[in-house]
């Protein structure tokens, strides 16, 4: 089955620019999503369709995809970026299966 | 306004059978393209997919553990079944059902509910 690989943690400085990658096979040709996971809390949707974004989500928060990587980019971070973050993908292979990424922390320093 | 609500056991024993109900508002399951689905969280680790429901009851499961899901659906009273079989301690983790609209991605979810496996 089809795996996404994120790295477990990124630390930024307020104001500053975090990026999170997820690695998958030809992930470009896939649409890539992301949700922010606060602790003791249900994941939220932040991107989608790669660099769209929901209402009620800042511009901060971006999106882009090609080849091997997706990456979610959050600009002028801000203490309340902290949390967890994990891309997503629908594999439509025969599985036809919904694949989460394996998780990043970011950890506003 | 889109709510979803996971109710449960929060203990089960090994080798008991599961059963989850996903109560929504909001939504309609009869609405084309619409699907309801279940991912679980064991604690400190991530996310995983489990199942998902279609508008037309069409259902798909998560490859590794479909010989032990089955996903149902009653649209008169908005709720959504996930039974797991064989629960076994490393079943032990939160429960999240959310709604997908068309385009695969889930944009609302329930607040989760914690399932512990133990005897």
């Amino acid at each position: 089955s089809y795996v996404l690989t994120q790295p477990p943690s990124v630390s930024v400085a307020p104001g500053k620019t975090a990026r999170i990658t997820c690695g998958g096979n030809n992930i470009g040709s896939k649409g890539v999503h992301w949700y922010q996971q606060k602790p003791g809390q249900a994941p939220v949707l932040v991107i989608y369709y790669d660099r769209d974004r929901p209402s009620g989500i800042p511009e901060r928060f971006s999106g882009s995809n090609s080849g091997n990587t997706a990456t979610l980019t959050i600009s002028r971070v801000e203490a309340g970026d902290e949390a967890d973050y994990y891309c997503q993908v629908w594999d439509s292979s025969s599985d036809r299966e919904y694949v989460f990424g394996t998780g990043t922390k970011v950890t506003v320093l | 306004q889109i709510t979803l609500k996971e109710s449960g056991p929060t203990l089960v024993k090994p080798t008991q059978t599961l059963t989850l109900t996903c109560t929504f508002s909001g939504f309609s399951l009869s609405t084309s393209g619409v699907a309801v689905g279940w991912i679980r969280q064991p604690p400190g680790k991530a996310l995983e997919w489990l199942a998902l429901i279609y508008w037309d009851d069409d259902k798909r499961y998560s490859p590794s553990l479909k010989s032990r899901l089955t996903i149902t659906k009653d649209t008169s009273k908005n709720q959504v079944v996930l039974t797991m079989t064989n629960m076994d301690p490393v079943d032990t983790a939160t429960y999240y059902c959310a709604h997908r609209k068309p385009g695969y991605y889930f944009d609302y979810w329930g607040q989760g509910t914690l399932v512990t496996v133990s005897s």
